[in-house]
């Protein structure tokens, strides 16, 4: 099974300020990876796929890149409510795997 | 509007059996294959497997082989997710989950918190 690992496991920003989310795969997944935001007692939301094509409704601060085995989550001016857990997900390759999470907290 | 509405929160002793359900609404719930995801207190997702609620078709991960069974209602557009021969380590909220990828998420339920004790 392919495992992800993002990095850092926390990260601290300040408001206003750009944050880079790094995730990594054990083999290639191409351009099949997504992105989701994860706020405390709430189910995932879908932030980007396709390593970089953001979902409907995702404020265009939110911005993926890579292909391969390494990928990046910008978001680039932080606003009040980025501040959450955020996952990867590869899915090019049987199961299906996420990554364990970077949480994201004000500075 | 597109929501999954998931039961309630359950309680089992170990080696019991649970089953969740997911309903859906505002959608066609036979055009989109439906996932199931857990996350652990304070830990990452673990993806279970999928359905095609059209075929009825499913694939479990390899770990859940034999512990787990997805099925559907389509009458009422309902999914439902069974594990069986319950441990402490399948505490969990566990979420079904709209596939429009294939195979990455749009929608989730708001999670069935699955608390294994003695």
């Amino acid at each position: 099974e392919i495992v992800m690992t993002q990095s850092p496991a926390t990260l601290s920003v300040s408001p206003g300020e750009r944050a880079t989310l790094s995730c990594r795969a054990s083999q290639s997944v191409s351009s099949n990876l997504a992105w989701y935001q994860q706020k405390p007692g709430q189910a995932p939301r879908l932030l980007i796929y396709d390593a970089a094509t953001r979902a409907t409704g995702i404020p265009a601060r939110f911005s993926g890149s890579g292909s391969g085995t390494e990928f990046t989550l910008t978001i680039s001016s932080l606003q009040s409510e980025d501040f959450a857990v955020y996952f990867c997900q590869q899915y090019n390759t049987w199961p299906y795997t996420f990554g364990q999470g970077t949480k994201l907290e004000i500075k | 509007q597109v929501h999954l509405v998931q039961s309630g929160a359950e309680v089992r002793k170990p080696g019991a059996s649970v089953k969740v359900s997911c309903r859906a609404s505002g959608y066609t719930f036979t055009g989109y294959f439906l996932h199931w995801v857990r996350q652990a207190p304070g830990q990452g997702l673990e993806w279970l497997g999928w359905m095609n609620p059209n075929s009825g078709g499913i694939n479990y991960a390899q770990k859940f082989q034999g512990r787990v069974t997805m099925t559907r209602d389509t009458s009422i557009s309902t999914a439902y997710m069974e594990l069986s021969r319950l441990r402490s380590d399948d505490t969990a909220v566990y979420y079904c989950a709209r596939d429009v990828g294939p195979f990455y998420f749009d929608m989730w339920g708001q999670g069935t918190m699955v608390t294994v004790s003695s």
